[in-house]
């Protein structure tokens, strides 16, 4: 069983639509987040939620918007998409400090 | 969070030890150290963690000199699959913001 399963693990999408990455974890974790890692391989954390809640939000353009319907999910969705959100998602969850990262999506804005 | 310093990269023999620095000075004493490693285009992965006392799991060992200001992974038998990036991280907060600097790039050759 797949502990933090991000679809879709491929996205190719055009310049102004809008998308979503959807995250699970069926880990009991408290804690969800999204990182963003471009080009230039440097992972940066987006969002935390815990038990449903933000609680970091570190300087993301408000065309990104995070939903966490329950504490096992947590998804990211992205309007009006730019040449720049072009990267690799990854979601991770935490508890305890013991945290597990998903494969990733590679998100490609032509 | 305290910062990390580690080097750009280094290489190492397949079957020998490898042994991977990491320079936090200004680590506070509730801050813990991770290690984690990504690789080739894969969610990153939880190799070990420790706050004083040095660690050892099945991955690797975790070396943290007693002033804290220093730490030292060792992968005792490096393989091939070993190539990666190597993340050394400082956490402080209780919801584990995870900061990725750079990392070490680690080459296991034949």
């Amino acid at each position: 069983d797949t502990a933090v399963s991000q679809t879709p693990k491929y996205l190719v999408t055009q310049m102004g639509n809008d998308k979503s990455i959807k995250c699970e974890q069926n880990l009991g974790h408290d804690t969800m987040y999204w990182y963003k890692q471009d080009s230039k391989k440097f992972l940066k954390i987006m969002f935390s939620y815990n038990n449903k809640e933000l609680i970091i939000n570190e300087t993301v353009p408000n065309r990104f918007s995070p939903k966490s319907p329950d504490k096992a999910h947590l998804n990211l969705h992205i309007n009006s998409l730019e040449l720049g959100d072009s990267a690799v998602y990854f979601c991770a969850s935490s508890r305890d400090r013991s945290y597990t990262f998903g494969s990733g999506t590679r998100l490609t804005v032509v | 969070d305290a910062k990390t310093t580690q080097p750009t990269s280094m290489d190492c023999a397949e079957g020998r030890a490898a042994n991977l620095p990491c320079n936090h000075s200004t680590i506070s004493g509730n801050e813990y150290v991770y290690w984690y490693r990504q690789i080739h285009s894969q969610g990153p992965q939880y190799i070990i963690h420790g706050l004083k006392n040095n660690e050892t799991n099945e991955m690797a060992s975790l070396i943290i000199t007693e002033d804290r200001k220093s730490s030292t992974l060792i992968l005792p038998h490096a393989t091939l699959r070993d190539t990666a990036v190597y993340y050394c991280i400082v956490v402080t907060d209780s919801w584990g913001k995870l900061q990725f600097g750079a990392g070490t790039q680690v080459v296991v050759t034949p």
